[in-house]
């Protein structure tokens, strides 16, 4: 079992749609939780940062962890085209030495 | 500010044969590290730099992989006798401290073994 599972997708969605990513988790220990989008043929930038169990929210984007259910979220409100991306969830604990990443979620927001 | 930059962007070589990626991390950031991101998958830790020092290979696949960084700046991934499974993006990033810190990341190294 991986550490940190994600639906690959693909997602297609219209463009002003709330879009829904997940990711699951199995190790207890995570305490910093993110969310980067990747841009085809490109890094991956950092989106949402979150410590803990809460909610942060930056403009159109939500980001939600769940320990108790080692679950996390991020909410794309009125989904833009160029919201496009690949969307990869990554978690780690303080004193880690690496990020954990989940495989990404290909979003396509059709104008 | 500059970010990361990786060198080379595309880079294509036959079975067998040495390649070596390099990194220009963020100026200032201690850490580096590198992932490989193969097709359709995640990003899988590759290896960790503090300082100069390497304190996490675990992430290396096998002794054909190393690592080096040196003056606390660049940093050189060697991938010798290349196989076709070595066919990947290859990721760096840095970041002011170690760990969970916010990582910023380069535009990676596509590499094609044929």
């Amino acid at each position: 079992q991986k550490e940190v599972e994600q639906d690959p997708g693909p997602l297609s969605v219209p463009e002003g749609a709330i879009v829904s990513l997940n990711c699951t988790y199995s190790n207890s220990a995570f305490q910093y939780f993110m969310w980067y989008r990747q841009y085809s043929r490109k890094g991956p930038e950092l989106l949402m940062y979150t410590y803990s169990s809460g909610n942060k929210e930056d403009g159109r984007f939500t980001a939600q962890v769940d320990k108790s259910s080692k679950y996390i979220s991020l909410f794309i409100r009125d989904s833009q085209p160029s919201d496009s991306a690949t969307y990869l969830c990554a978690m780690s604990w303080t004193g880690a030495n690496n990020l954990f990443f989940g495989t990404g979620t290909r979003l396509t927001v059709i104008p | 500010g500059a970010g990361v930059s990786q060198s080379p962007s595309n880079k294509v070589t036959e079975k067998g044969k040495d390649v070596e990626l390099r990194c220009d991390p963020i100026s200032g950031h201690t850490a580096l590290y590198w992932y490989r991101q193969r097709l359709g998958q995640g990003l899988e830790f590759l290896i960790y730099f503090q300082g100069n020092s390497a304190p996490d290979k675990s992430g290396l696949p096998s002794d054909r992989f190393s690592a080096e960084r040196t003056g606390e700046s660049v940093s050189t991934l060697t991938i010798q006798r290349t196989q076709q499974e070595d066919s990947a993006v290859y990721l760096c990033a840095s970041s002011l401290e170690r760990g969970a810190d916010t990582q910023y990341f380069g535009p990676g190294t596509r590499l094609t073994v044929l």
